[in-house]
């Protein structure tokens, strides 16, 4: 299994732009979740999916930030406009249900993240 | 509230020393996981472990162990013999699951950064 993959891995790109954050969880996991860490605030949760399904979208910072999961094996991370405040690494993870799960399963596969700029 | 504590913000060792990560969590629920991930200077999260709320039982993998105590809320993490590829970040989490259910958000602490030198 080749992990959570993201793309792109580095974004730089100027204020006001729009930008765009993909994730390709691992396939069978049924819950998806974009991160954002910055050393300020740490890791934040912004949303997460459960069969495609977003759950929770309590960390969005705000209505410039969308996500969508269109299937099973791809979500997208929108931020529009972008602001300078915006950089940071951007992580998706996936997970199975933790309930049921073996023993050995992890629950949460991060991907590398995206390292935004925002200038 | 639910609330995960590494009161630990930096620690540096010298190689072959051994160290201790302290995690301190809160929930109301007898229901939960606790994790450690490792963050090394690349970026990546890497799982280290999970723990369900049910099983007190202490686990060793190599040179790691983590010590969970329900009595006083700790999920302690040590590694033996350190070595300079231990150098990272350290993320202790926490997920509820209420009446066994799906609540699924991680609560991180804000990690230890742990700088093991030669």
């Amino acid at each position: 299994d080749a992990g959570v993959i993201q793309s792109p891995r580095h974004e730089v790109t100027e204020m006001g732009q729009e930008v765009t954050l993909r994730c390709k969880p691992i396939s069978g996991h049924d819950y998806l979740f974009w991160y954002r860490q910055t050393m300020m605030r740490g890791l934040e949760l912004l949303i997460y999916f459960n069969n495609n399904v977003p759950i929770d979208d309590s960390g969005m910072p705000e209505d410039r930030f969308s996500a969508k999961m269109p299937n099973a094996s791809f979500s997208t991370l929108k931020i529009q406009p972008s602001e300078p405040r915006d950089s940071a690494v951007y992580f998706c993870a996936s997970s199975l249900a933790l309930r049921g799960a073996r023993k050995g399963d992890y629950g949460y596969t991060f991907g590398s993240g995206t390292r935004l700029t925002v200038v | 509230a639910q609330k995960v504590t590494q009161a630990q913000t930096e620690i540096s060792v010298v190689e072959k020393e051994d160290v201790t990560l302290d995690c301190v969590y809160e929930t109301r629920d007898t229901t939960y996981y606790l994790f450690w991930y490792k963050q090394p200077p690349s970026g990546e999260l890497v799982f280290l472990i999970r723990r369900n709320s049910f099983d007190e039982q202490n686990e060793i993998s190599g040179r790691y162990s983590w010590n969970f105590q329900k009595s006083t809320s700790s999920f302690n993490f040590t590694i033996t013999a350190s070595q300079v590829v231990d150098s990272a970040v350290y993320f202790c989490a926490l997920s509820e699951a209420p009446g066994g259910g799906n609540n699924r958000k991680l609560i991180w602490g804000l990690g230890t950064s742990l700088a093991v030198n030669p």
